[in-house]
């Protein structure tokens, strides 16, 4: 089972921050918090992981509270084109076996 | 990063018959997965490919419904047999990242309808 709750969808106008929560009260110690997106039609893509700290790409920022139990994904200036479900999932950062659990994840709408 | 593609894109298929998908990856990688999305729904893994070795699969999940090649370090594949209309779903293939950055990159995906 997922380890993560998310809200099941969530609107946004073009142009504004999107900020997607997700609650991880169960994440353990060594187990990394992603953030993927599916856009209709294709497959997953990544978007960003963190461990403790607040982390940015150009993609979006990841903001972990302090007590790892929860975390936001921020998209700063959201597009049409991000329109998509955002699957929250935490697992450990090992290279090659960790297997990825997909929750229902956070279908996104950004709207004109 | 790594470049997936996956043949066929879709297909429809009648009760009872095969469908082999396949996997290619751009660059060796040690570590394959399968996924499938029923429509509407989240991904669940299927099994693990590791090349040289026999899949893992899920709980829920059997080799003798879903047998799993993998051949060599850039290809894998996977059968659907004896299927039924339950089994329309989306494939998806997805290997970690093979330069060590701990993502995974995921093919455009199979979409298979039963008849």
């Amino acid at each position: 089972d997922a380890k993560t709750t998310q809200p099941p969808s969530m609107d946004c106008a073009e142009g504004r921050a999107a900020n997607l929560p997700c609650n991880h009260s169960t994440i353990s110690g060594n187990e990394y918090v992603y953030w993927y997106r599916q856009i209709h039609s294709q497959g997953p893509q990544y978007i960003i992981h963190g461990l403790k700290n607040n982390e940015t790409n150009e993609m979006a920022s990841l903001i972990i509270t302090e007590d790892r139990k929860s975390s936001t994904l921020i998209l700063p200036h959201a597009t049409l084109r991000d329109t998509a479900v955002y699957y929250c999932i935490v697992r450990v950062a090992q290279g090659g076996s960790e297997k990825l659990v997909f929750g229902k994840g956070t279908k996104l709408t950004v709207n004109p | 990063s790594a470049v997936i593609s996956q043949k066929p894109s879709r297909d429809i298929c009648q009760r009872g018959t095969s469908l082999t998908i396949q996997c290619q990856v751009d660059s060796q990688v040690t570590m394959m997965f399968w996924y499938r999305q029923q429509p509407g729904q989240s991904l669940t893994l299927i099994a693990t490919a590791n090349q040289g070795s026999e899949a893992t699969y899920e709980s829920g999940f059997v080799i003798d419904k879903f047998p799993i090649s993998r051949p060599n370090l850039t290809f894998s594949t996977l059968t659907v047999s004896n299927m039924s209309p339950e089994d329309s779903s989306i494939y998806l293939c997805s290997v970690e990242d093979p330069f060590g950055v701990p993502q995974q990159y995921f093919g455009p995906g199979t979409r298979l309808t039963v008849t």
